[in-house]
């Protein structure tokens, strides 16, 4: 197993435009977690998903934003008509039950 | 809602020396974890540990869960151990909502 792969690594995107991430997670990992973390904080949740249901959504998920995952394998993050203030690193992690988590390596996203 | 607490915020150690990393939070959980984020962004889960101690190799760390903080313990550090480490928490009743603490950015000199 090659851990949590996360595709593209950096993303550059002008204002206005739609951009999305994949998440392939550990393949026996039925728990699924989208994070964003920007320089100097902490990673903040996003949302989760159990198997194919999407169980919990932070309030920082506007509409702009919705995650996917379909038969509970890969997941996407999509952002729509992106702003400056989305410029992060999106991180995507996946746990079997709610133990260890395994991040990937991050989507940096970057709005001009 | 919950608030966590690290500390200190910023350590620099001479290499061999140990150190102990603090995490406060401020209401129960049922789940806490310690990470490391490597100088290249990639964060490495250390411990599961929402209760009791744990031990790998030259890390260790302790979670008081009835008085709320957990302790991160890095004996005989090396260049290698510098980064972030962050400690997460679930709040009761919460599954995925992991939420991170500042972290404590750890510098260790050769």
């Amino acid at each position: 197993d090659t851990g949590v792969s996360q595709d593209p690594r950096h993303k550059i995107t002008k204002r206005g435009q739609n951009v999305t991430f994949r998440c392939d997670p550990i393949s026996e990992h039925n728990r699924l977690y989208w994070y964003r973390q920007t320089l100097g904080q902490g990673p903040e949740f996003l949302t989760y998903f159990q198997n194919e249901a999407q169980l919990e959504k932070s309030r920082l998920l506007s509409d702009r934003f919705s995650a996917e995952r379909p038969k509970g394998s890969f997941s996407t993050l999509e952002i729509q008509r992106t702003e400056q203030g989305d410029s992060a690193m999106y991180l995507c992690a996946s746990s079997l039950g709610d133990r260890g988590y395994t991040f990937g390596s991050g989507t940096r996203l970057t709005v001009v | 809602g919950i608030q966590v607490e690290q500390s200190p915020p910023d350590l620099i150690l001479q290499e061999g020396a140990n150190s102990t990393l603090r995490c406060n939070f401020s209401d129960s959980v049922n789940n806490l974890q310690w990470f490391h984020q490597n100088p290249w962004g990639q964060l490495i889960n250390l411990f599961y540990i929402p209760s009791g101690t744990k031990q790998n190799g030259r890390l260790s760390a302790t979670t008081v869960a009835t008085e709320r903080y957990s302790l991160l313990y890095i004996s005989s550090s090396q260049t290698t151990d510098s980064g972030v480490y962050f400690c997460a928490v679930a709040p009761g009743g919460s599954q995925g909502n992991l939420i991170f603490g500042k972290g404590t950015k750890l510098s260790v000199k050769p």
